[in-house]
């Protein structure tokens, strides 16, 4: 079973700078069945993007995926205030799916 | 426009079960898989299972095997998750979501999300 690691656990940034959010996992991992997701607190997660690169709908440019084998990233350009929220990883692999643990971006 | 709404919160005592459903409109709902995610309080997200609407064929995550029992209601374009012999720890919000489909392709994500169903297990 594959695990899904994400780091860093918290950043925290300006509006306007550049968030990098990785997720690792413990085997190499399909580029096609990588998935991040936003949540905000109270809310039910919003899914960003999907087979690693490939934005949801409504989902602006501003946010990109990237990543293949054991490396995945999610990149958040020209961060806004209502960027602040947990993002997921997950992976779909063996049947299961499976869910990093999140990382929290923080707005200043 | 398309939704996904479900049940009401619920209370249940140790060892108990618990039913959540979750009602779907505004697309074919035999068309899309069918997810259930769980996010304890403060914690992350955790997949319990996928429901297949149109022959109901179910796929659940090792953990929840022999507890938790998908189902679902072509008449009413309902699914539904059963969790029985419930512990503290399964107190949780309790989330459905629709799988991403496109071009008669599967994608692995879930796009529609239900707004969660609240369950304590509580004595």
């Amino acid at each position: 079973e594959v695990v899904l690691t994400q780091s860093p656990g918290t950043l925290s940034l300006s509006p306007g700078e550049r968030a990098t959010l990785s997720c690792r996992a413990t085997q190499s991992a399909s580029s096609y069945y990588l998935a991040w997701y936003q949540q905000k607190p109270g809310q039910a997660p919003r899914l960003l993007i999907y087979d690693t690169s490939s934005r949801a709908t409504g989902i602006p440019d501003r946010f990109s995926g990237s990543g293949s084998g054991t490396d995945f990233t999610l990149t958040l350009s020209r961060l806004e205030p209502e960027d602040s929220a947990v993002y997921y990883c997950q992976y779909f692999g063996s049947s299961q799916y499976t869910f990093g643990q999140g990382t929290k971006l923080e707005i200043k | 426009q398309v939704q996904v709404v479900q049940s009401g919160a619920e209370v249940r005592e140790p060892g108990a079960s618990v039913k959540v459903s979750c009602t779907t409109s505004g697309y074919t709902f035999t068309t899309y898989y069918m997810q259930w995610v769980r996010q304890a309080p403060g914690q992350g997200l955790e997949w319990m299972g996928t429901i297949t609407p149109s022959g109901g064929a179910t796929n659940y995550a090792h953990k929840f095997r022999g507890r938790v029992t998908m189902t679902r209601d072509t008449s009413t374009s309902t699914v539904y998750m059963e969790l029985s012999s419930l512990r503290s720890d399964d107190t949780a919000v309790y989330y459905c979501a629709r799988e991403l489909r496109g071009d008669g392709h599967n994608y692995c994500a879930f796009d529609i999300w239900g707004q969660g169903t609240m369950v304590t297990v509580s004595s």
